[in-house]
């Protein structure tokens, strides 16, 4: 695609429940990040994919949180037991590579709430 | 630990009068700096990238390693720069991005 794409863009959900958050990556990136934003912060990296392997998750913080990306295109955020401290902004990046540039291209976010 | 840090939460000027937005970070390594910007309901956005030693949109912004800062800078501020600017760090080349907390700009006209 033209972008980034992430859904849904706004997610609402009560405490303990279990949320999805999709990414559709710039087409033939190959690598794909997602990072956590908190009100008032800076992004706060989770996880990197190469391809369709995690080549690191040291971000993400405990094991509610998972990541999956089966074909290297497409990437989706699990989420398992929503706390309220979960509520965030996610973003998803792309880039065409991990080489040194580290110039990403930014979805729009999907906001979390929990409630 | 390695952090960005940016001093100002919200930097106000008036239109054409110059602009510097702080970044301070720590690293001893070989550091890669790079400012991003999102304008209001837009994206995240690349602005610039210390590698490349070039001028977007007037701004310019040059690595100090003594002084390891990474400020941003354009002389004359325009209305259509209000926006928050990020600045973020990538050690040694890796992938991953340490961004500082960000900093709102707002020219008053």
């Amino acid at each position: 695609g033209a972008g980034v794409s992430q859904t849904p863009s706004n997610k609402v959900t009560e405490k303990g429940k279990y949320v999805e958050l999709r990414c559709d990556p710039i087409s033939g990136h190959t690598a794909l990040y997602w990072y956590r934003q908190s009100l008032g912060q800076g992004p706060e990296f989770l996880i990197y994919f190469q391809g369709t392997g995690a080549a690191d998750d040291s971000g993400l913080p405990n094991d509610r949180f998972f990541a999956v990306r089966p074909e290297g295109s497409v990437s989706t955020l699990k989420i398992q037991r929503t706390e309220r401290g979960d509520s965030a902004v996610y973003l998803c990046a792309s880039s065409l590579d991990s080489s040194g540039a580290n110039v990403l291209t930014f979805g729009a976010g999907s906001r979390l709430t929990v409630l | 630990a390695q952090r960005v840090t940016q001093p100002e939460k919200l930097l106000s000027v008036f239109k054409g009068a110059p602009v510097e937005l702080k970044c301070n970070y720590s690293y001893s390594g070989s550091p890669e700096l790079f400012w991003y910007v999102q304008y209001s309901r837009q994206r995240l956005q690349l602005l610039l990238r210390h590698i490349s030693r070039e001028s977007i949109k007037g701004f310019t912004a040059d690595l100090n390693k003594g002084e390891t800062s990474f400020h941003l800078k354009k002389p004359f501020a325009q209305e259509e720069d209000s926006a928050m600017y990020y600045c973020a760090l990538s050690m040694d080349s890796n992938y991953q991005l340490i961004w500082g907390a960000g900093t709102k700009l707002i020219i008053k006209p």
